[in-house]
Formats: C-alpha cells, structure tokens, sequence
C-alpha cells in the first residue's frame, strides 16, 4: 500500500494564479482531510469528507474548495492565491469503521505564494 | 466549536530526563485523544491515543494521561533520548463517537541534548 500520496511536493504561485493541490489514498478509507501547517499555530482544518460526495469546512476554510468523487481521492483548489496562504499543507485519511482510528498524514506539499 | 490549547511550545531537556507535555480542550463531547510526533521535514505520526473510557495508557517510555472533569490530557516522556527530539501535537475529536473529524493543539517542540 502507498498509504496517503500528495502531489506536489513543492510549488510557487504567483497572488492571484489558481492551483490544484492532489491528495490520494488507497487504504479505502471513508474519512479524508487537508490542514496547513504554520510555524506556532499546529495543524488547522482546511476541509474534511465523509465519504465521496460529502464535504464540511473545518478552521480555515476561506480561499480553499474541495470535492470528493471518489473515495480514493480529495483535490485542494485554490483559486486565486494569496501571500497568506504560504504554508505547508498535510492531507489525512482514516477509517470510520469502530470508535476512533488513526489518521494518517501525507507526506506535505510546501506551497509559496509571492 | 472545540478549541485545543497545547503547552508548552518549546521544552529543552536533557537525555535521560523526563518531559511532559500539557492540553486542554473544551468540549466536554471529546471522547478521543490522540498524540502526533513530526520529526523535522516529515509528516505527523500517531504515536499513543487514549479514549475517554481510560485514565491513563502506558506503552514504553511514553504515557498519556487524561482527566475529562477538567478537560486536560498530558503526554509523559520517561527517559528521553536524542531521537526524542521533534514536535509533538495533541489532538481532540469535537465529537462523541467516530466521526473522523480531529482539534490539534500548537504544538510543542520537544529537545532532548545529548
């Protein structure tokens, strides 16, 4: 199993260029999510699903869109970036069979607005 | 909505030391508590978790312990170790039951000198 994949690892925009931040899992997981990551303020909630056709906001969700089609897989859409938005961003999956399983992260995509 | 708030932020030991790091969260439905340790430049890890149905959970060198009537949970480094060194994250669910959904708190970076 290749777990949670993110693609890319890297990237730079330019403010106002629009981008799509790519999340995958194979573990058939019901549950997926993004956060960002920033020095000082832990891991916030971008946005989570359910399952496919099922999405929620989380923390901080302004300037971000997602859709789930599938269950495999979760994009991130910024559409118009901004400086504020400079972060690392971790996609996480889990189980919703039992009580509470472990989520498992990405391993990051590093994005840089100018 | 469920706010955790993690201290401290930074924690020097050193080796053989112990270390305890502190959260509280606010909504008296969290049921789940569960621990992350991201080492430099790598995703976020599960290391322990604890349900609301148990005071304490032990496995090695590490201990979570949890007291819902004030609505704190702490980790417990016994003996740190060089490879100690990273930022740990706890987390909450906002939410009885498994709903996925988790609160991470700020984060604590945690060094162990040698």
């Amino acid at each position: 199993n290749a777990g949670v994949t993110q693609t890319p690892k890297f990237q730079v925009l330019k403010t106002g260029q629009s981008m799509t931040l790519q999340c995958a899992q194979d573990m058939n997981h019901e549950y997926m999510s993004w956060y960002r990551q920033d020095p000082g303020m832990g891991l916030r909630l971008i946005h989570y699903s359910v399952g496919a056709g099922i999405t929620d906001q989380g923390e901080v969700p302004n300037g971000y869109n997602v859709s789930r089609s599938t269950t495999e897989d979760f994009p991130l859409r910024l559409l118009s970036a901004a400086p504020s938005q400079t972060s690392v961003y971790f996609c996480a999956s889990s189980s919703l069979a039992g009580t509470y399983n472990e989520q498992f992260f990405g391993p990051g995509t590093r994005l840089t607005v100018l | 909505g469920e706010n955790v708030e993690q201290h401290p932020s930074t924690l020097s030991v050193q080796e053989g030391d112990s270390a305890v790091i502190k959260c509280t969260y606010s909504d008296s439905a969290s049921n789940y508590f569960p621990w992350y340790k991201q080492e430099l430049g790598k995703r976020p890890q599960l290391i322990i978790d604890i349900r609301s149905n148990v005071g304490e959970k032990k496995d090695q060198r590490i201990a979570v312990t949890l007291n819902k009537t004030a609505k704190h949970f702490s980790l417990h480094i016994t003996e740190t170790q060089p490879e100690d060194s990273a930022v740990y994250f706890c987390a909450a669910s906002p939410a009885s039951g498994n709903t996925g959904k988790l609160i991470f708190g700020q984060g604590t970076t945690l060094q162990v000198k040698p």
